[in-house]
């Protein structure tokens, strides 16, 4: 069955960096896109980038150009998403979700979420 | 960047009810890419609806989309006591996506 694992939650201050990891199983890794989602406490939800499947090309929104990275491990079925310059409105949980290739971009399954907390 | 406005924030409905939930774009959106998505406290979201009128896979047919061009619908026919949760519109365009701001569905 298509599980997408989450690394634990973290505890950064103010200035640091950020690396959630997403591992995925149950389907053909690099035939899916992927996206990253994020959620502060009570809050809606607010798309941060994505990576194109096969080509690994990058977009991300406009809020987090220039601090947020996404990378993949293909051999490890892992994707990666680094937030640099942390503040603490950044606290949020975080999430990767899949998209088949199918032209609809839909987010089928998603990780079970990462808390990142940033607090001096 | 396209936004989508929820309305209402909170709909108090009471088991049985009929729930309507709105999604307005700021620009029309391509109906291939409106998508619904449910989110229950402390779990992830959960895919509804996509291309504006398709169930997801395992989604009751008491959940219903509908709409074209900037408005959209979400219908929920008869509420049941799973259903009180959080619901999203999504949409994407040029390779970017955004989310509404969400309508809580509450127990009246």
């Amino acid at each position: 069955q298509v599980q997408l694992v989450q690394s634990g939650a973290e505890v950064k201050k103010p200035g640091a960096s950020v690396k959630v990891s997403c591992k995925t199983s149950g389907y053909t890794f690099i035939d899916y896109h992927m996206h990253w989602v994020r959620q502060a406490p009570g809050q809606g939800l607010e798309w941060m980038g994505w990576m194109q499947a096969k080509s690994g090309v990058t977009k991300y929104a406009q809020n987090f150009q220039g601090r947020v990275t996404i990378t993949n491990a293909p051999s490890d079925t892992t994707v990666y998403m680094e937030l640099t310059s942390l503040r603490s409105d950044d606290t949020a949980v975080y999430y990767c979700a899949r998209d088949p290739p199918d032209g609809y971009g839909l987010f089928d399954y998603w990780g079970q979420g990462t808390l990142v907390t940033v607090s001096s | 960047e396209i936004v989508l406005t929820q309305s209402p924030g909170t709909l108090s409905l009471s088991p049985g009810e009929r729930a309507t939930l709105s999604c307005r774009a700021s620009q029309s959106v391509n109906s291939r890419s409106l998508a619904w998505y449910q989110q229950k406290p402390g779990q992830a979201p959960r895919l509804l609806i996509y291309g504006v009128s398709s169930r997801a896979t395992g989604i009751p047919d008491r959940f219903s989309g509908s709409g074209s061009g900037t408005d959209f619908t979400l219908t929920i026919s008869r509420l049941e006591p799973e259903d009180f949760a959080v619901y999203y519109c999504q949409q994407f365009g040029s390779s970017l996506w955004t989310f509404g701001q969400g309508t809580k569905v509450e127990i009246k």
